[in-house]
């Protein structure tokens, strides 16, 4: 089973428009982190924001935001006053388990985001 | 932020041969280290963990044999595709871990195209 679900496979936004990127998870554990990375073209994968399982707020980091809602397991990057550097590929991953553990992430499948002059 | 510098960015080698990807923490010390494999427009999947000193850890249905990973000293670790073959072209990147912290740092990837 998908533990890691990206349901967009490509999305549009015109310049300096807000964005939002969808991510559903799956899982038993109650100790879980969720990322969001940014991919583009160059192949380097780039951190944006993480949000544990414990946090009481949503992260914020910059343009970024993440709508964590814990109870339908989605975490859903926003991303405010779109440039057209965001375009990129964006994944949603989740860690597993407690830090002592390990960093082991699961990827979703991806979105492809273009941003539109 | 902390640096992973993965090299070569990309190779281009003959059927059979092997090759070694490098994977360096510059400003950390890396207990540590992932290797994940893309196919082009795809997820990245996980193919071993890499513990200083010790033996990897593979994924299900990752060759062992075939990907080789070494991970010497707390800033490095390698992988070796060895007697590469066409379908063993793809996106290989690499990614450390801090001592603390949540983030994952990644490298820049590397291209390998087996012809």
């Amino acid at each position: 089973a998908q533990k890691i679900t990206q349901t967009q496979p490509g999305m549009f936004v015109q310049e300096k428009e807000a964005v939002t990127l969808d991510c559903t998870y799956d899982t038993s554990d109650p100790s879980y982190g969720l990322f969001w990375y940014k991919q583009p073209s160059s192949g380097e994968m780039i951190f944006l924001i993480y949000q544990g399982s414990y946090d009481q707020q949503n992260a914020t980091e910059g343009r970024y935001s993440l709508n964590f809602q814990k109870a339908r397991k989605s975490a859903n990057l926003v991303i405010s006053a779109s440039q057209l550097g965001d375009s990129a590929m964006y994944f949603c991953a989740m860690r597993e388990g407690e830090m002592e553990y390990g960093n082991k992430l699961v990827f979703g499948a991806g979105t492809i985001l273009r941003v539109k002059s | 932020g902390a640096v992973v510098s993965q090299h070569p960015s990309r190779v281009i080698c003959k059927s059979g041969t092997s090759v070694k990807i490098e994977c360096r923490s510059l400003d950390f010390q890396a207990t540590t280290m992932f290797w994940y494999r893309q196919f082009p427009k795809k997820s990245l999947m996980l193919m071993a963990t890499s513990n200083e000193g010790s033996k990897a850890t593979y994924e299900q249905g990752v060759e062992k044999d075939k990907f080789l990973i070494n991970h010497a000293s707390l800033t490095l670790s390698t992988l070796t595709v060895t007697s590469a073959h066409p379908e063993d072209s793809s996106f290989y990147i690499c990614s450390a871990t801090l001592q603390v912290g949540e983030k994952l740092f990644f490298g820049s990837g590397t291209q390998l195209s087996v012809l």
